[in-house]
């Protein structure tokens, strides 16, 4: 079963401070990794997409890395600002027939001054 | 810039009622989808639609129908709503395969449902 998980949860930094968020997941035949970011009661807004042959990708203080042997993602957030308090979602597309997207849980992101 | 707008941003419904959760895009996107989101469950699809008046069951179709009448129009239809049927529900669009802009989804701002 295609399956993303997202550690941790949730995560309290303080403004200024570093923060990276992983994404594990076991979905197959792999075709794209997507970061969403979502604001609170927003819908989600992309922020990276990443394919197979890409390590890493960078987007202003976000940066993405990929690795597709271990099948693992982390998000990158430098310099917080407490605009980036939010879930981000990690969403991985099969390349099937349907190209169906697998969602993670989110990690839930505060950013405090 | 693609829009993607829903009906009600906050419903407050009764159980056994019937639910109209409408959604419309502006980019003649052929693909439309709806989703609940909640808690610690991440996204799970509902229904999606590849083309006007067809569609298709995603993961948790049950207690939902849906219509596409028009190719801008995907409607969300709770036949006789219960509480746990609360949630929030997404709307999200895509252009077609081989589209500029690839397969990226893109979100309604959502509407959240409590089902009392």
């Amino acid at each position: 079963k295609n399956q993303v998980e997202q550690s941790p949860q949730s995560l309290i930094i303080l403004e200024g401070k570093n923060c990276t968020l992983q994404c594990n997941y076991t979905v197959s035949p792999f075709s794209n990794l997507r970061w969403y970011k979502q604001d609170t009661g927003r819908g989600p807004v992309s922020l990276t997409i990443m394919t197979f042959s890409e390590n890493t990708k960078s987007n202003g203080r976000y940066t993405a890395t990929l690795d597709a042997d271990t099948k693992q993602s982390s998000l990158h957030i430098t310099a917080s600002q407490l605009s980036d308090s939010a879930s981000y979602i990690c969403v991985v597309r099969s390349n099937n027939a349907g190209n169906m997207l697998t969602f993670g849980g989110g990690t839930r992101l505060m950013v405090k001054p | 810039d693609v829009k993607v707008t829903q009906s009600s941003r906050y419903l407050v419904k009764r159980t056994g009622e019937k639910v109209f959760l409408e959604c419309v895009q502006d980019m003649d996107h052929e693909n439309m989808f709806w989703y609940r989101q909640d808690p610690g469950l991440g996204l799970r699809l509902i229904y999606f639609s590849y083309d006007v008046k067809m569609k298709e069951k995603g993961d948790i179709p049950e207690g939902y129908s849906v219509s596409r009448e028009k190719k801008e129009r995907f409607s969300l239809i709770l036949e006789s709503a219960s509480t746990n049927q609360t949630s929030m529900y997404l709307c999200a669009s895509r252009p077609g395969q081989g589209a500029p802009g690839g397969y990226e989804q893109y979100f309604g701002p959502g509407t959240r449902l409590t089902v009392t």
